[in-house]
């Protein structure tokens, strides 16, 4: 089967830098995503990884190892607006699918 | 371009009611997804549709079904409701011609109450 873990809150001060981890066991691998979801909002983009590496953009940073499974978002010079739930997903590796499977998110509260 | 649009945004239904909720993708993309979402859960895949054709279900009993029309525009429907069936429903969409294969874009979702 398919099962992603992430862990279900985290806390962190403004300024300072937080990670995120996530780990996967699926059947097959064909790219990771990660979402960040406001409160009463829909998910957006933030990232995407398909190979093994370190992905940069802006304040946020997504890493991928496949060997291991696993995944960090790395959120640098928090903000309060990062106040959020971040929620990893892996696509489906069936195949002719757009299907991503999702952890339950992590939850975010950065504090002044 | 305009994003992906859901209605009704917020909905109160009564057990054994039926529902229907509507979603209408990015102007271009042909896939459409629907997602169920509650806090203990996370998001869990209901169905995927691409012109007009079922292409991927979730584990979730018939009660739950859509379709696709030929605008690409999805709808769902719930019959005989449940109180577990109050969550908030997402639908997202999807192209080929997108930069990142299989990223999906969400719509703010319907929020969907049985009592």
């Amino acid at each position: 089967g398919q099962n992603i873990d992430q862990p279900t809150e985290m806390t962190a001060t403004e300024g300072a830098i937080v990670q995120i981890n996530c780990t996967y066991q699926t059947s097959g691998f064909n790219g990771l995503f990660w979402y960040q979801q406001h409160a009463g909002e829909a998910p957006t983009f933030l990232s995407y990884n398909v190979l093994d590496g370190l992905e940069e953009k802006g304040r946020f940073s997504s890493f991928l190892s496949r060997s291991k499974g696993y995944s960090y978002l790395l959120l640098k010079e928090l903000q309060m607006k990062d106040s959020a739930s971040y929620l990893c997903a892996v696509r489906d590796p069936q195949g002719n699918t757009d299907k991503l499977i999702f952890g339950t998110g992590t939850r975010l509260q950065v504090f002044p | 371009k305009a994003g992906v649009t859901q209605t009704p945004r917020y909905l109160i239904k009564t057990r054994g009611q039926q529902v229907t909720l509507s979603c209408s993708p990015i102007s271009g993309h042909r896939s459409v997804s629907w997602y169920q979402q509650t806090p203990g859960q996370g998001l869990q895949f209901l169905f995927e549709y691409f012109s007009e054709t079922q292409r991927n279900k979730g584990n979730f009993p018939g009660r739950f079904s859509g379709r696709q029309f030929s605008n690409s525009r999805s709808e769902m429907n719930v019959s005989t409701l449940e109180l577990g069936d109050s969550a908030l429903y997402l639908c997202a969409s999807s192209g080929r011609g997108d930069s990142i294969p299989g990223e999906l874009f969400f719509g703010e979702g319907s929020r969907l109450t049985v009592l």
